[in-house]
């Protein structure tokens, strides 16, 4: 069965701080997808990004970047130089090859960026 | 464009009582999803809607919930009779093909959230 562990609840940093997000996932498929929405206090999931099972290149976009690591079944996500607006609730989440659109979705890791 | 708009945003119900949410996705998207988001959890798919059909309920308590998609549009989910249990934030979504992808992004509306007193 396909599983996603955030096993951060609730994570409060200074604004300008860098915060790494953790991500472990379990799945038997060989070829599945990660991803990670945000969801902030008006309520709506915002996409951010989605990586192929095969593509372990991480990625950088502005100030956010993504660690992706098959060996320890990890998918970390780190803010660099927080902001205020950056406060929100993360989720990662994980779905399979058959069905790309159906998502499993992890708890959850509230971030609050303090000014 | 226009966002997927979903109403009510707020509604509080005893348990028994019925309920009913809906949603009108983004104008042209073929596929509509139904979650259940309980405090503190991540969201949960109820049923998805590929146009008027349904693609998969396997997650949907049919002995209370039910959902429609008439003329493969807007959807009602409709609760009935509600649990305490069934206080969450629901949220609807609409995805459709990319140009240039196969990979199917879904957009997020704003939820309703329902308190079951």
């Amino acid at each position: 069965a396909q599983k996603v562990t955030q096993a951060q609840t609730e994570i409060s940093v200074v604004e300008k701080e860098d915060v790494t997000l953790d991500c472990v996932y379990e799945t038997r498929d060989t070829t599945y997808y990660l991803f990670w929405y945000k969801q902030p206090p008006s309520g709506e999931l915002v996409f951010l990004i989605r990586r192929n099972s095969f593509d372990e290149q991480n990625e950088i976009s502005g100030r956010y970047s993504w660690n992706f690591q098959k060996s320890t079944s990890s998918f970390n996500f780190t803010i660099t130089a927080s902001q205020v607006v950056d406060s929100a609730v993360y989720f990662c989440a994980l779905s399979d090859e058959n069905r790309d659109d159906k998502i499993i979705f992890g708890k959850g890791t509230r971030l609050h960026i303090l000014p | 464009e226009a966002g997927v708009a979903q109403s009510p945003r707020y509604k509080i119900i005893e348990k028994r009582q019925s309920v009913a949410f809906w949603c009108n996705p983004i104008s042209g998207h073929a596929t509509l999803y139904w979650y259940q988001q309980i405090l503190g959890q991540g969201p949960k798919l109820l049923i998805q809607f590929q146009n008027n059909g349904v693609v998969d309920d396997s997650q949907l308590p049919k002995d209370r919930f039910s959902a429609e998609r008439l003329k493969g549009v807007d959807s009602t989910l409709k609760i009935q009779p509600a649990k305490l249990e069934d206080s969450a934030v629901y949220l609807c979504a609409s995805s459709s093909p990319g140009r240039g992808t196969t990979y199917n992004e879904q957009f997020f509306g704003p939820g309703t959230r329902l308190t079951v007193l």
